[in-house]
């Protein structure tokens, strides 16, 4: 059984660019979720995708889109990137989409704006 | 919104000695998750329990509903467990606005 996968590992982007992160959710898992996790923070929600619709949204702006493809993979897309978006972007997938079920969490991806 | 503080922020402790870190939360739930996080960031699930006591290993989870306090017990600790260990909670109601997160305990055991 893979885990749950993620790229790139590291990114340095320059403000105002785009960038898009990739996860690959847990064999069977429909339901992948989003954090971001600033230095020396607990993780914030994003978002949560669920067969492929957005289920759920935290405090961030429009910019922070995303993508839920029928193999489960995911996407998250930051548009007009900004320096405080520089953290580690993890993503976790789950057997169901509510959230007292486990969690399987990706390696993260650590993106910094310049 | 939850509020969730965990204690203490940081935590040295010498190989084998028995570790504690504490959960609290501001809103009934069903589940809380104890979570691992090594340098480099990638996060582990270690428990979920929603009532009484998970042993796994030299881990041990404990819950209490009712007072709406989680602890988390290290055993026999070594320097391997030295990590961030995160309380999370999901919404209450079960929305889907994801887990909330505790800032996090950073643990150092020294050999």
């Amino acid at each position: 059984e893979t885990g749950v996968t993620q790229s790139p590992t590291h990114l340095i982007k320059t403000r105002g660019q785009q960038v898009t992160l990739r996860c690959s959710s847990q064999s069977g898992h429909n339901t992948v979720s989003w954090y971001q996790q600033a230095l020396g923070q607990g993780p914030q929600f994003i978002f949560q995708y669920y067969r492929e619709e957005e289920n759920g949204r935290g405090n961030f702006p429009p910019r922070f889109s995303g993508l839920q493809f029928p193999n489960y993979s995911s996407e998250l897309n930051v548009n007009a990137l900004e320096l405080d978006d520089s953290a580690l972007y993890l993503c976790a997938s789950s057997l169901k989409r509510e959230l007292y079920n486990e969690q399987f969490f990706g390696p993260g991806t650590r993106l910094t704006v310049l | 919104k939850n509020e969730v503080e965990q204690s203490p922020q940081n935590l040295t402790a010498q190989e084998g000695e028995f570790i504690t870190i504490n959960c609290s939360y501001s809103v009934g739930i069903s589940a809380l998750h104890w979570l691992q996080q090594h340098p480099g960031g990638g996060i582990v699930s270690l428990f979920m329990l929603s009532s009484g006591k998970k042993k796994h290993g030299r881990l041990i989870a404990t819950i209490n509903i009712q007072e709406k306090h989680s602890s988390l017990h290290i055993t026999a600790s070594h320097p391997r467990d030295s990590a961030v260990y995160i309380c999370a909670v999901p919404p209450s109601g079960g929305g889907a606005d994801g887990l909330t997160f505790g800032k996090g305990t950073h643990l150092i055991i020294q050999p």
